[in-house]
């Protein structure tokens, strides 16, 4: 049964730095690309970052590029989300979703994880 | 960037009523959509996706159909589970997610 089970969301002050983390059971972690994508309150949903399982290349929306920086460790099966210099806009909801075989879908979401940005 | 608007953004059903809901892409991703339907408090879930494909364990009254730039979802006959918000999403470039349609009871 694949599991997503996000990690590491707090309250943070403005300004700071926040890492969040997704450990995959259930399929096999390094042949998948891995995003984030964030429900702010009351909002939609929107992509925030995504890397390839093969060659670990790295995607960004223009909301979070330059300060945000994902990763993963193949070994450990986990995706992280390095979150610097956060704003208030940053809060949210985090999942960590899984691409499709064929990169055609998310297939598996986990339950989220939530980041709040105040002072 | 690629945009994704849907419509409406909230729509009013009875049980077992049609529903549709539209996605319009800003420029062409030919069948790279998929759709996911959200509870309050969950993770979306997928629906379809490539347009048109049904994911495993997914009731048949979902459907979804187009290419190019428009897309449609249809429930054929609401259920009381179905009350919820959908999502369409475009992988040709990256992935980006329409804004939601609530469906909601009338």
């Amino acid at each position: 049964e694949v599991q997503l089970l996000e990690s590491g969301g707090d309250l943070v002050q403005p300004g700071g730095s926040l890492r969040l983390s997704c450990a995959a059971s259930g399929f096999i972690f390094s042949s998948y690309a891995m995003i984030w994508v964030r429900q702010a309150p009351g909002k939609g949903l929107e992509w925030v970052s995504g890397i390839s399982g093969s060659d670990g290349s790295t995607y960004y929306s223009d909301s979070v590029k330059g300060r945000f920086t994902i990763s993963r460790d193949n070994s450990k099966n986990t995706l992280y989300l390095q979150m610097n210099s956060l704003r208030a806009e940053d809060t949210a909801v985090y999942y960590c979703a899984k691409d499709g075989s064929d990169g055609d879908r998310l297939d598996y979401w986990g339950q989220g994880t939530l980041v709040t940005v105040s002072s | 960037d690629i945009q994704m608007t849907q419509s409406p953004s909230t729509l009013s059903a009875s049980v077992g009523d049609r529903v549709t809901i539209t996605c319009r892409a800003s420029q062409s991703i030919s069948s790279w959509l998929a759709w996911y339907q959200q509870k309050p408090g969950k993770a979306p879930k997928l629906l379809i996706y490539k347009a048109s494909s049904l994911e495993s364990g997914v009731p048949s009254r979902f459907s979804g159909s187009g290419s190019g730039t428009e897309f449609t979802l249809t429930i054929s006959s609401l259920q009381p589970d179905d009350f919820a918000t959908y999502y369409c999403q475009q992988y040709n470039t990256y992935w980006t997610f329409g804004q939601g349609t609530k469906v909601e009871i009338k």
